[in-house]
């Protein structure tokens, strides 16, 4: 049964880097059936798109987060991982990591348990 | 970037009762839309994906229609553990965009 979890500093500083990884077990993330990515949800709020990845690494964001934001995978852990720069307070949310089914409805299948970042000083 | 507008925010029903959820999409998505539901400190989980296919595992009271711009999530006879935050999203062009969810409180 696959299994995703999410691990990473729960506190980052204002204008440093959010850097948080999700753990994959029961499938391989070099699947050519999925695709990886992030969710984010602020306290309170509805849900927005990060973005993906695709093995081996064809990667897709949200416009209002490019230039800040990078997602990468690392096959000998298999794992994936996000980054994102230049944090700010409206970048506090709880992070879920997910699967995306790569055809027909690309329809997310599976999340991690979410972790949430706070950014304060 | 394609806008989701889910109504109503929030709903108020009783167990036993049938409700419906309705999102409307900014530009046609034909029918790449999907259905989740969130309870409180929990990740979404998936209900409906094309509109309304129904996901392994989920109960046969949970239905969705619609193509194009609108969209309906229909509940049968709800049940305690049916109340919660349900959110649309698209998946016709990246960024999928979410909708900004419905809540479904008891009456």
């Amino acid at each position: 049964q696959l299994q995703l979890q999410e691990s990473g500093p729960g506190l980052v500083k204002p204008s440093e880097t959010l850097s948080l990884n999700c753990s994959v077990s029961g499938d391989s993330i070099s699947s050519p059936l999925y695709y990886w990515g992030w969710v984010r949800q602020p306290p309170g709020k509805g849900l927005e798109w990060i973005g993906t990845i695709y093995y081996p690494g064809s990667t897709s964001y949200n416009p209002s987060l490019v230039g800040r934001v990078s997602i990468s995978v690392d096959t000998s852990k298999n794992q994936f991982s996000l980054k994102l720069n230049s944090v700010t307070a409206a970048d506090t949310a709880l992070y879920y990591c997910m699967r995306r089914i790569g055809s027909y409805a690309r329809q997310i299948d599976s999340w991690g348990q979410g972790t949430l970042v706070t950014v304060s000083s | 970037d394609i806008q989701m507008t889910q109504s109503p925010s929030t709903l108020s029903a009783s167990v036993g009762d049938r409700v419906t959820f309705t999102c409307r999409a900014s530009q046609t998505i034909t029918t790449y839309l999907n259905w989740y539901q969130q309870k409180p400190g929990k990740a979404p989980r998936l209900l409906i994906y094309a509109a309304s296919s129904l996901h392994s595992g989920v109960p046969s009271r949970f239905s969705g229609s619609g193509s194009g711009t609108d969209f309906t999530l229909t509940i049968d006879s709800l049940q305690p553990e049916d109340f919660a935050t349900y959110y649309c999203q698209q998946s016709y062009r990246s960024p999928y965009s979410f909708g900004q969810g419905t809540m479904l409180e008891i009456k």
